[in-house]
């Protein structure tokens, strides 16, 4: 069975840093790119970045780049999620998701990051 | 970057109604459009990949059709289960850009 597990999220104030993991089971993790999409309470999701299936590229949403940094370790099946310089905007729950042909066929359960003082 | 424009943003319905939801690209994106269906506080779940494939274990009353800007996801008859939100997302470049959803409630 396929299964992404999100861990690392919380409260944190703005300014601060966070750390996401995302861990992947039941698939050859390295032969898929992976990536994170949020979704603000209430709102829709927004793509946050992606990364290919062997770490080699790296890509980010314009509201992200240069605050975020994606990556992935393919000999334990994690992918990672640095967030720095977190906004009060950033407060979401941030899902991993891939495993698809391009699309994202499979997701993890969420997990909520609140920027807040 | 690509936009998508999802419409309508809510759309009210019966069971066993034919309900189809409209997504616009902004530029072409060939085929490369999915469509998930999401319920509250659950994630998304990927229904259409490439435009018109269905995934595996969707039922066949999902249906996608479309290339190049314009696409449409159609349930044929609703039931029960079907009432949630709806997004559609291109996937063509690595920059992925979702519509802003259709929320899909009971009239």
């Amino acid at each position: 069975e396929v299964q992404l597990v999100e861990s690392g999220g919380g409260l944190v104030q703005p300014g601060g840093s966070l750390r996401l993991s995302c861990v992947a089971s039941g698939f050859t993790f390295s032969s898929y790119a992976m990536n994170w999409v949020r979704q603000a309470q209430g709102k829709g999701l927004e793509w946050v970045s992606g990364i290919t299936g062997s770490g080699a590229d790296t890509f980010y949403a314009d509201s992200v780049r240069g605050r975020f940094t994606i990556s992935r370790d393919n000999s334990n099946n994690i992918m990672y999620l640095q967030m720095n310089s977190l906004r009060a905007e950033d407060t979401a729950a941030y899902f991993c998701a891939g495993y698809g042909t391009g699309s994202l066929g499979a997701w993890g359960q969420g997990i909520l990051v609140t920027v807040s003082s | 970057d690509v936009q998508m424009t999802q419409s309508p943003s809510t759309l009210s319905a019966s069971v066993g109604d034919r309900v189809t939801i409209t997504c616009r690209a902004s530029q072409s994106i060939s085929s490369w459009l999915a469509w998930y269906q999401q319920k509250p506080g659950k994630a998304p779940k990927l229904l259409i990949y490439q435009a018109s494939s269905l995934e595996s274990g969707v039922p066949s009353r999902f249906s996608g059709r479309g290339s190049g800007t314009d696409f449409t996801l159609t349930i044929s008859s609703l039931q029960p289960d079907d009432f949630a939100t709806y997004y559609c997302e291109q996937y063509n470049s690595f920059s992925r850009t979702f519509g802003q959803g259709t929320r899909l409630e009971i009239k």
